[in-house]
């Protein structure tokens, strides 16, 4: 079982400030994948970023970056530079063997 | 590739009424998960199917809920007896078994009257 932990309830910005989600879980596989999804006002799902356990080099995409520490099971996101179409609830989620696990979710609230 | 679909995306339904949902995966896909998600709350793993077998069911998905995969394709959710508690965004997703990469549909959001 896994469980996820995100603390933030809700993050408020202005257009173009950076954003960081935090993340911790818990897990006893030793193989696992983690995701970040965002769910904007219409309800579907978008996948964001997928990190594998064994990797723990930090990437940038675009306007994301993540920084995963396997030894503190933290496995944080942001968003740079934030519009407000960057408004949505995110969510962090562990995959152990095709069982996704969500936190809580953190609602980001970006006004112009 | 059309995305998972799912329908009808809104149901509203008497206490008591039994409901189907039906999801449509991504053809190639092979794997086809069920969740539910309440307000407020992150999705809730229910149960998942590899191909047309049912793989695992989550506890939360007591016996008045019944899901199905004939052939491998679509998929439906059935619930009988509806509660209250019910009331909730079903979401399906499908992957391909090895891909470790989901593709959720938008969801049946249900409401028990």
């Amino acid at each position: 079982a896994q469980k996820v932990t995100q603390a933030q309830t809700e993050i408020s910005v202005v257009e173009k400030e950076d954003v960081t989600l935090d993340c911790v879980y818990e897990t006893r596989d030793t193989t696992y994948y983690l995701f970040w999804y965002k769910q904007p006002p219409s309800g579907e799902l978008v996948f964001l970023i997928r990190r594998n356990s064994f990797d723990e080099q930090n990437e940038i995409s675009g306007r994301y970056s993540w920084n995963f520490q396997k030894s503190t099971s933290s496995f944080n996101f942001t968003i740079t530079a934030s519009q407000v179409v960057d408004s949505a609830v995110y969510f962090c989620a562990p995959d152990s063997w095709g069982k996704l696990q969500f936190g809580a979710g953190t609602q980001v609230v970006v006004t112009p | 590739d059309t995305g998972v679909s799912q329908d009808p995306r809104h149901k509203i339904t008497k206490r008591g009424q039994n409901v189907t949902f039906r999801c449509d995966p991504i053809s190639e896909h092979n794997r086809l998960y069920w969740y539910r998600q309440t307000l407020g709350q992150g999705p809730e793993f229910l149960t998942y199917f590899q191909n047309e077998a049912q793989l695992e069911k989550s506890r939360l998905l007591s016996d008045r809920f019944s899901a199905e995969r004939p052939k491998g394709s679509f998929s439906t959710l059935e619930i009988q007896r509806t509660e209250q508690g019910d009331s909730a965004m079903y979401l399906c997703a499908s992957s391909l078994l090895e891909a470790r990469g989901y593709t959720f549909g938008s969801g049946t959001r249900l409401t028990v009257v």
